[in-house]
């Protein structure tokens, strides 16, 4: 069985802040993929980031990075200069073959992020 | 280009009737997925299409459940003799077969209130 693990339920930052949102992960398998969904107050899950576990450099999208430490299987997501728009709750995600079917995404709890004028 | 849409956004009911709920995926996606999504929790998996095939189903998908994507394209899923505790935010979720990372695209969800 897959687990996803949020330890942080809220977070704040001050705006043009980065911010770190923590996630580890449990699994036994060798070929794995994680993810980072926001979702804002309208309740649409918007894809952020992916990190393949063979991916050999930690992934990049625009003010967000994952931060993939896979000996600690932890995927922290990193978002620089936070912005107000940034408020939202924050998943970690991850799919892989033992969650039942490649194709089936287990998320941890969330993080609620909030940024502070 | 038009993302995934449900309808309807808002679902009040009583207890012991029943609902259904409409997905409209992203147009060229073949996979189409359900999740379940309770207050202070993230999505749960229910269940996932390719093209019209239901190819898995969570065992949160209780015998009152029921989903179906009749042509390859539309989704619903039905909740019989509905229970408070089917009170939740019902998310779907459209992706391509092929193309890593094969991340999901979801809808806006449907409300669901049990009264």
């Amino acid at each position: 069985a897959q687990k996803i693990t949020q330890t942080q339920p809220g977070m704040f930052v001050q705006e043009k802040e980065a911010v770190t949102l923590d996630c580890t992960y449990d699994t036994s398998d060798q070929s794995y993929g994680l993810f980072w969904y926001k979702q804002p107050s309208s309740g649409e899950m918007i894809f952020l980031i992916y990190q393949g576990s063979y991916d050999e450099q930690n992934a990049t999208e625009g003010r967000y990075s994952l931060n993939f430490q896979k000996a600690r299987k932890s995927a922290n997501l990193v978002i620089s200069a936070s912005q107000l728009g940034d408020s939202a709750m924050y998943f970690c995600a991850m799919r892989g073959p033992s969650s039942g079917g490649y194709q089936k995404v287990t998320f941890g709890t969330g993080t609620k992020l909030q940024v502070i004028p | 280009d038009t993302g995934v849409s449900q309808d309807p956004r808002h679902k009040i009911t009583k207890r012991g009737q029943n609902v259904t709920f409409r997905c409209d995926p992203i147009s060229e996606h073949n996979r189409l997925y359900w999740y379940r999504q309770t207050l202070g929790q993230g999505p749960e998996f229910l269940t996932y299409f390719q093209n019209e095939a239901q190819l898995e189903k969570s065992r949160l998908l209780s015998d009152r459940f029921s989903a179906e994507r009749p042509k390859g394209s539309f989704s619903t899923l039905e909740i019989q003799r509905t229970e408070q505790g089917d009170s939740a935010m019902y998310l779907c979720a459209s992706s391509l077969v092929s193309g890593s990372p094969y991340e999901q695209y979801f809808g806006p969800g449907t409300r669901l209130t049990v009264t």
